[in-house]
């Protein structure tokens, strides 16, 4: 079975101070990972794919298949990151693109 | 020109209800998604669709039924609405086939039952 863990649900950083969102996952095969962002009552957006490997508003991910770790980073932060952040997987080989988001993360960046 | 539109945007009424929850994209995706956020924020996947053909319907109450007339629309209608149906409403749509590209999401249906 497939899972995905944010194990913070909240964290809190001043403006101009590295964060690091944490994401962890389980699967048995080859995934693909995602993160996602929601901005306050807004949609879901698509803020990075680990397979394209591009740094979005200053953020950057890496897949680490040895800790099954995906980890969100961006060196600054600014207010405008504050929302709430899902990582996501998708399975290679499970049925049709299914997507097991996190739990996620609530961002507050504090000026 | 909005690539995933779910409409209403808001969507009150009162306990024992039937109400539908409409969805279009205009991206060319061949497969459509409802997901459940519920208060606590939390994302879970209800059904999905490829190409007008269910292909995933995760443990949802038969009162829910998704409805697709063609592959850019995917319904949700809910009979008997229950107080525990509150929740914001996402439909998404992707391009699956040699990968997984993430997916386009539109802007939620907030459902509140009461």
């Amino acid at each position: 079975a497939q899972r995905v863990t944010q194990p913070e649900k909240l964290l809190s950083v001043f403006k101009g101070a590295p964060v690091e969102l944490k994401c962890n996952y389980s699967y048995s095969g080859s995934p693909e990972l995602f993160w996602y962002v929601q901005y306050s009552r807004q949609r879901l957006q698509l803020l990075l794919r680990h397979i394209s490997r591009e740094s979005i508003k200053g953020f950057t991910a890496d897949l680490n298949k040895g800790e099954t770790s995906f980890h969100l980073k961006k060196p600054f932060a600014q207010e405008e990151d504050s929302a709430m952040y899902y990582c996501a997987l998708s399975g290679t080989t499970d049925s049709w693109g299914k997507l097991q988001f996190g739990a996620g993360t609530q961002v507050v960046v504090t000026p | 020109d909005t690539a995933v539109s779910q409409t209403p945007k808001y969507l009150v009424t009162q306990m024992g209800n039937d109400k539908s929850i409409k969805c279009e994209q205009n991206l060319g995706h061949d497969t459509m998604y409802w997901y459940k956020q519920d208060s606590k924020k939390f994302l879970k996947i209800m059904f999905s669709y490829n190409n007008k053909e269910l292909i995933i319907n995760e443990t949802v109450p038969n009162r829910f039924s998704p409805k697709s007339p063609d592959k850019a629309h995917l319904n949700l209608h809910i009979n008997s609405l229950e107080l525990g149906d509150s929740a914001v409403y996402f439909c998404a749509s992707s391009q699956v086939g040699g990968g997984n590209y993430g997916y386009t999401f539109g802007s939620g249906t907030r459902l509140t039952v009461v």
